[in-house]
């Protein structure tokens, strides 16, 4: 069974500009959890989808948005880029309905703003 | 508000030896508490999880303790090998989301 896939896995944007991520969680699996992983920071929520619909929501600015599509794939989109927001992105995929607690992580999107 | 504190920051084992890395959590409505195993480059893989109605969990050499009356929770890993170098995250579920804690950078000496 193929893992979590993400798209793209580097890239590098300049403040101000937006950017879209994407995330095809294992088949079958339909919760996708997106989290921002950054040295000082660590590992934090940003939201979660369960058949197209969003079901919790971490503490980030309105400039971080995501949805997820009808095949489960989900994008995330960060707009207005800030220095900050260069981290590795990381999306993960459950099968549980009820919890979407054992969730399986891709291997990120590196994001460096400059 | 950081809910779930895990230590130590860093630690370092001989090849064979015990590692053994703790966590606290605040919030009580964690229903399930995974350990994250992540190697640089790549994404955090799901290691051993418990649910709060067990004392403990064994899966090969590793081991979850749990105290729910404490709200700690600790991962063993016995017989440590240099292949288990790594960052290692503890975590707590709720509400369709995880809380991780920092992390903790396992050295394991040949």
């Amino acid at each position: 069974k193929a893992g979590v896939t993400q798209t793209p896995r580097y890239l590098i944007k300049t403040r101000g500009q937006q950017v879209t991520l994407s995330c095809s969680p294992i088949s079958g699996h339909r919760s996708v959890s997106w989290y921002q992983q950054t040295p000082g920071q660590g590992l934090q929520f940003l939201f979660e989808y369960f058949s197209e619909t969003q079901r919790n929501k971490g503490n980030f600015p309105g400039r971080f948005s995501g949805r997820q599509f009808s095949n489960s794939r989900s994008e995330m989109n960060v707009s207005t880029l800030e220095l900050g927001d260069s981290a590795l992105y990381l999306c993960a995929s459950s099968f549980s309905a009820s919890g979407g607690n054992e969730q399986f992580f891709g291997p990120g999107t590196r994001l460096t703003v400059l | 508000q950081q809910q779930v504190k895990q230590s130590p920051q860093s630690l370092i084992v001989q090849k064979g030896g015990i590692s053994i890395i703790n966590c606290a959590y605040e919030n009580t409505a964690f229903d399930y508490f995974p350990w994250y195993q992540q190697f640089p480059g790549k994404g955090p893989a799901l290691l051993i999880a418990i649910r709060p109605d067990v004392s403990e969990k064994k899966e090969g050499r590793f081991t979850i303790s749990f105290n729910k009356s404490a709200k700690q929770f600790s991962l063993h890993i016995m017989d440590s090998q240099p292949g288990d170098s790594a960052t290692y995250f503890c975590g707590g579920g709720s509400n369709y989301k995880l809380t991780f804690g920092k992390g903790t950078l396992l050295t394991v000496n040949p």
